[in-house]
């Protein structure tokens, strides 16, 4: 069975750091593309930046030189690395995989770590 | 950047009515476009890949088209369990944008 577990939110003061942490199971992350899709709360679904099994990278403009997405594929795991977070960081940090039909879409998804920059 | 726009922004149904939102992007994106779920509190859901192919599970009254630029998801007779917010995302190119959300409630 495929799972996807977020972990590492919590509350971060503006201009620290985090990771966030998305274990796997039921498939390997170095098989499939992955991705991060935040929600800032009340708003809608944003795509973060996405890792392909190559290991080439991808990131969206508002968070291109400060976020850096990597894997490690003996553990399995996906990792966000943000530095220098803002408020407008603040969201709910969801993982997700590769779908079986390979265009980009995303078939399963972790619950989600909420991640809070507030002073 | 391919920006991704839908309408309504908003919509209240009943039970059993045929309900379509739409999605446009900002340029060509041929047949690259997908459909998700999403309720408060949980993982969003696919819905539809490739415009119009229906993720394997997913019910039959959900249905996807559109090419190019436009596109449409339609749910045939809307369920209690299908009140929640709806996103298309571009997958053409390599920044996989969402549409702003279509939140579906109760009339």
């Amino acid at each position: 069975e495929v799972q996807l577990v977020e972990t590492g939110g919590g509350l971060i003061q503006p201009g620290g750091s985090l990771r966030l942490s998305c274990a796997a199971s039921g498939f390997s992350v170095s098989t499939k593309y992955m991705n991060w899709v935040r929600q800032a709360p009340g708003k809608g679904l944003e795509w973060v930046s996405i890792i392909y099994s190559s290991g080439t990278t991808y990131y969206a403009d508002s968070v291109r030189g400060r976020f850096t997405i990597s894997r490690d594929d003996s553990k399995n795991t996906l990792y966000l690395q943000m530095n220098s977070l803002r408020a407008e960081d603040t969201a709910v940090y969801y993982c997700s995989r590769e779908g079986d039909g390979g265009s980009g879409e995303t078939d399963f998804w972790g619950q989600g770590t909420l991640v809070t920059v507030s002073t | 950047d391919i920006q991704m726009t839908q309408s309504p922004s908003s919509l209240s149904a009943s039970v059993g009515d045929r309900v379509t939102i739409t999605c446009r992007a900002s340029q060509s994106i041929n047949t690259y476009l997908n459909w998700y779920q999403h309720k408060p509190g949980k993982a969003p859901k696919l819905l539809i890949y490739l415009a119009s192919s229906l993720q394997s599970g997913v019910s039959s009254r959900f249905s996807g088209s559109g090419s190019g630029t436009d596109f449409t998801l339609t749910i045939s007779s809307l369920q209690p369990e299908d009140f929640a917010t709806y996103y298309c995302q571009q997958s053409y190119n390599t920044l996989f944008t969402f549409g702003p959300g279509t939140k579906v409630d109760i009339k």
